[in-house]
């Protein structure tokens, strides 16, 4: 049973420049979550999708957008990319009302370095 | 606000011996609480829950405990590993659906 997959796993990008992280969910998951976690901190909430709609959002700019496809899966996009984004950033997949979350699984990130 | 933190960044135990993580939250909303191991280079790996109803739970070498008085939150891990070696956050859900907030984390150091 095949966990959570972020792709890429790094990535470096210039100041300005777009980026777009890829997650695939567990298997039997219908739920998205997106965390971003700097070096030596804990990571924060970014958003969370669900029926392809973002339900929840975090203290994080516009800049920060995703989409959830019918398949389940996310992007996260980040536009005009600053030195302070590089971090790793995380995909979590849950299963909505059900499991909660015990069903709560991460994938082992995207390394985005901005330079 | 909501906020989750940890009162020791670095904990270094001998192998062998037991090691105990706290924790402490702010939001005496809160109602779930989970503890976290993440490895380097690999995300968040779940380790154990616990609901506010509780105060205790115990899994596989591994007891949480819960004390609503005083807003804080432990975890035990019983004859520490050299596999133990990780960074540990606990983390508060207050809606089992909703977002996970986390503590900036302790790292755990296995002495041999």
């Amino acid at each position: 049973d095949a966990g959570v997959t972020q792709s890429p796993t790094h990535l470096i990008k210039t100041r300005g420049q777009q980026v777009t992280l890829r997650c695939s969910p567990k298997s039997g998951h219908d739920t998205v979550s997106w965390y971003q976690q700097a070096l030596g901190q804990g990571p924060q909430f970014i958003f969370q999708y669900y029926e392809e709609e973002e339900r929840q959002r975090g203290n994080f700019p516009d800049r920060f957008s995703g989409h959830q496809f019918p398949n389940y899966s996310s992007e996260l996009n980040v536009n005009a990319l600053l030195l302070g984004d590089s971090a790793l950033y995380l995909c979590a997949s849950s299963l909505w009302g059900g499991q909660g979350t015990y069903g709560y699984t991460f994938g082992s990130g995207t390394r985005l370095t901005v330079v | 606000g909501e906020s989750v933190g940890l009162h020791l960044p670095t904990l270094s135990v001998q192998e062998g011996d037991n090691s105990i993580i706290n924790c402490a939250y702010s939001n005496s909303a809160s109602d779930y609480f989970i503890w976290y191991k993440q490895e380097s280079g690999k995300g968040p790996q779940f380790i154990i829950d616990i609901r506010s109803n509780m105060d205790k739970r115990q899994g596989q070498r591994v007891t949480v405990l819960l004390n609503k008085t005083v807003k804080h939150l432990s975890l035990q891990i019983a004859a520490t590993q050299p596999g133990d070696s990780a960074v540990y956050f606990c983390a508060e859900n207050g809606n089992r659906d909703d977002k996970i907030i986390f503590g900036k984390g302790t790292r755990l150091h296995i002495l041999p």
